[in-house]
């Protein structure tokens, strides 16, 4: 069974800071990663997808990299800003015999950026 | 124009009734989920639809009952509602995988259910 684990679950930095946030992994068959964010009392948006043959993707000053064999992806956002603080979920879609298969998420790292 | 929508964004209803959320996305994707989030935030899967057949069902009890009337379409029904069903309720859409194509979900901005 896949387990997703997110450290650390809270991340307070000041503006400017560039930081990392963690997920890792426990089944390495993964079809993709994705990132996504949360703002309090609303949905998800997605951040960026890595699929299993790929090793990062990057979008602004985001960059996420993807490393099957140890089962783990970073986030890394540069110059964080205020309006970064939000809660952010990564999820790993299994691999299997339909495209369509589950996405098991994380518990979040709730992030905030203090101006 | 919004990509998945749901209705409604708010719902507080007593115990023991039966009430349905309803989901509707305009990307043309053939994959619609609906997944409950937990007041600790956890996110979990709760039904996946492929054209409109039912392949994923993580055993959620069957006072869950998805319903897609087309592949736009993905409401969800509950029956005998209960205290432990208060959560939020998120919609997502995909579109089927071809090779080489990345797969992206798309969440609707989620449906607050509370049981009283």
């Amino acid at each position: 069974k896949q387990e997703v684990t997110q450290i650390p679950a809270a991340l307070s930095v000041p503006e400017g800071e560039n930081l990392v946030l963690n997920c890792s992994f426990t089944d390495s068959a993964i079809y993709n990663l994705q990132w996504f964010r949360q703002d309090p009392g609303k949905g998800l948006t997605s951040l960026l997808l890595i699929q299993s043959s790929q090793r990062e993707q990057t979008s602004g000053r985001l960059n996420a990299s993807l490393d099957k064999s140890s089962g783990r992806s970073t986030l890394y956002i540069a110059a964080s800003q205020p309006g970064d603080s939000a809660t952010y979920l990564c999820a790993v879609r299994r691999k299997g015999s339909t495209n369509a298969g589950k996405s098991t998420f994380g518990d979040g790292t709730t992030l905030t950026v203090k101006p | 124009d919004t990509a998945v929508s749901q209705t409604p964004k708010y719902l507080v209803t007593q115990m023991g009734n039966d009430k349905s959320i309803k989901c509707e996305q305009n990307l043309g994707h053939d994959t619609m989920y609906w997944y409950k989030q937990d007041s600790k935030k956890f996110l979990k899967i709760m039904f996946s639809y492929n054209n409109k057949e039912l392949i994923i069902n993580e055993t959620v009890p069957n006072r869950f009952s998805p319903k897609s009337p087309d592949k736009a379409h993905l409401n969800l029904h509950i029956n005998s509602l209960e205290l432990g069903d208060s959560a939020v309720y998120f919609c997502a859409s995909s579109q089927v995988e071809l090779a080489g194509v990345a797969e992206t979900q798309y969440f609707g901005p989620g449906t607050r259910l509370l049981v009283l």
